[in-house]
């Protein structure tokens, strides 16, 4: 069956590292999305791509990027951790010109 | 400034009883999403509103849309245990660019 996956699942790391969250779908959508879930805030959309080589800034990019070489993945690297980027990421994706988006697992982020 | 505010942010119902949540957004829009969340979970796509007037059903939960007052509901009908979980609302435009998602309420149902 298609499905979106992301990993890791759990993430400790340290102020100041880099990293890089996977997300992987098999459905071959051309639009995928990654957002962040902290309390009280319901999700924010952090970066968003409607195909390879397309990449956009969306509400909350600050401190993050993506890149898409192809149409299965987009990570999410976070060039040097910071406290307030500990939070719960999920990545989406959709068929282009599509009202649903499909959810990811989510990864769980903490940095310290 | 785009917002989209959720109220109540908590429910807690007793089995059996109506309710209704309720969103609130500040630009147009044509599309409005309703998602459930179960803890520790990701989300679950309930709803999807196209146009003004558009109302859906499924089971226990019915979504509507008012595009005039930049309203969406989402009515509950005698509540059950297995409907407790967060209740998410979205607006969002045709790629989905601009998504905005409301704070979410945390329903509870008891017995």
């Amino acid at each position: 069956d298609a499905e979106i996956t992301q990993s890791p699942r759990h993430k400790i790391t340290e102020t100041g590292r880099q990293v890089t969250l996977a997300c992987h779908q098999t459905w071959n959508h051309n639009n995928m999305f990654w957002y962040r879930q902290d309390l009280g805030h319901g999700l924010r959309l952090i970066h968003y791509s409607y195909g390879v080589q397309d990449t956009n800034k969306g509400e909350v990019s600050d401190g993050y990027s993506v890149s898409r070489s192809n149409t299965e993945d987009l990570p999410l690297t976070l060039e040097s951790a910071a406290s307030s980027q500990t939070s719960v990421y999920f990545c989406a994706s959709s068929v282009a010109g599509s009202s649903e988006q499909y959810f990811g697992p989510g990864t769980r982020l903490t940095v310290t | 400034e785009l917002k989209v505010e959720q109220n109540p942010l908590f429910l807690s119902m007793q089995e059996g009883k109506n309710y209704t949540i309720y969103c609130n957004y500040s630009t147009t829009s044509d599309r409005l999403y309703w998602y459930r969340q179960d803890p520790g979970k990701s989300l679950e796509s309930l709803f999807v509103l196209l146009s003004n007037g558009a109302v859906k059903q499924e089971g226990r939960l019915m979504a509507s849309l008012d595009t005039k007052a930049r309203l969406s509901t989402l009515h509950i009908t005698a509540a059950v245990h297995d409907l407790s979980a967060t209740y998410f609302c979205a607006r969002g435009g045709p790629n989905n660019n601009d998504m905005r998602f409301g704070a979410g309420t945390r329903l509870t149902v008891k017995p």
